[in-house]
């Protein structure tokens, strides 16, 4: 069965401190992870997927088979960065997502 | 970039009656589209696939006489929660996808929430 863990419901760090969102995931073939964004009273949005290898905003994220985890990290955080957090699945070529349980950044001035 | 709208935003409504809820891309055209489902400090959970021409692909547990889909156009796709009662009483938000460079992106509406008196 394809899962989602998110452990930690909500999250807070000062501003400038180093973030990691955790994400573990189950699925028993090659899947596809995303990490979504949800902005204060905004929409749903992609914040970067594991196939692109890309930093956006700051954040990277690595794909770890291995511990079958896609763990979200920045540097340092920034005040704007405070937001709920979704890690998602979708199987190879699908566009089904399946999503974690969310987690609340806070990032304190 | 690629807009989803959803219609309306919001809704209430008495027990037994029926609501229906719009999701429209923009500014592409979806042979398909997405609709979640998503509780009070919960996460999104899949109801369906809107498949326009054809019929809707239902997650396991989700009752499709419940909720009707239709997605009659390459723009537009309807949810219509059937004799609502006060446990349908979510927010609703649905996702469509455009495809670049061979990879798919998600668009997701702003969401609709439902409460059901």
């Amino acid at each position: 069965a394809q899962r989602v863990t998110q452990p930690e419901k909500l999250l807070s760090v000062f501003k400038g401190a180093p973030v990691e969102l955790k994400c573990n995931y189950s699925y028993s073939g090659s899947p596809e992870l995303f990490w979504y964004v949800q902005y204060s009273r905004q929409r749903l949005q992609l914040l970067l997927r594991h196939i692109s290898r890309e930093s956006i905003k700051g954040f990277t994220a690595d794909l770890n088979k291995g511990e079958t985890s896609f763990h979200l990290k920045k540097p340092f955080a920034q005040e704007e960065d405070s937001a709920m957090y979704y890690c998602a699945l979708a199987g190879l070529g699908a566009q089904k997502l399946v999503f974690g349980q969310g987690t609340r950044l806070t990032i304190n001035p | 970039g690629a807009v989803v709208s959803q219609h309306p935003s919001w809704v209430i409504c008495k027990s037994g009656t029926s609501v229906k809820i719009e999701c429209r891309s923009l500014d592409f055209q979806a042979t398909t589209m997405f609709w979640y489902r998503q509780f009070p400090k919960q996460s999104l959970m899949l109801m369906a696939t809107s498949n326009e021409g054809s019929k809707a692909t239902y997650e396991q547990g989700v009752e499709k006489d419940k909720f009707l889909i239709n997605h009659a156009s390459l723009t537009l796709s309807t949810l219509t929660v059937t004799s609502a009662h006060p446990e349908d009483s979510s927010f609703y938000i649905c996702s469509a996808p455009v495809v670049a460079g061979g990879t798919d992106t998600q668009y997701f509406g702003p969401g609709t929430r439902l409460t059901v008196l």
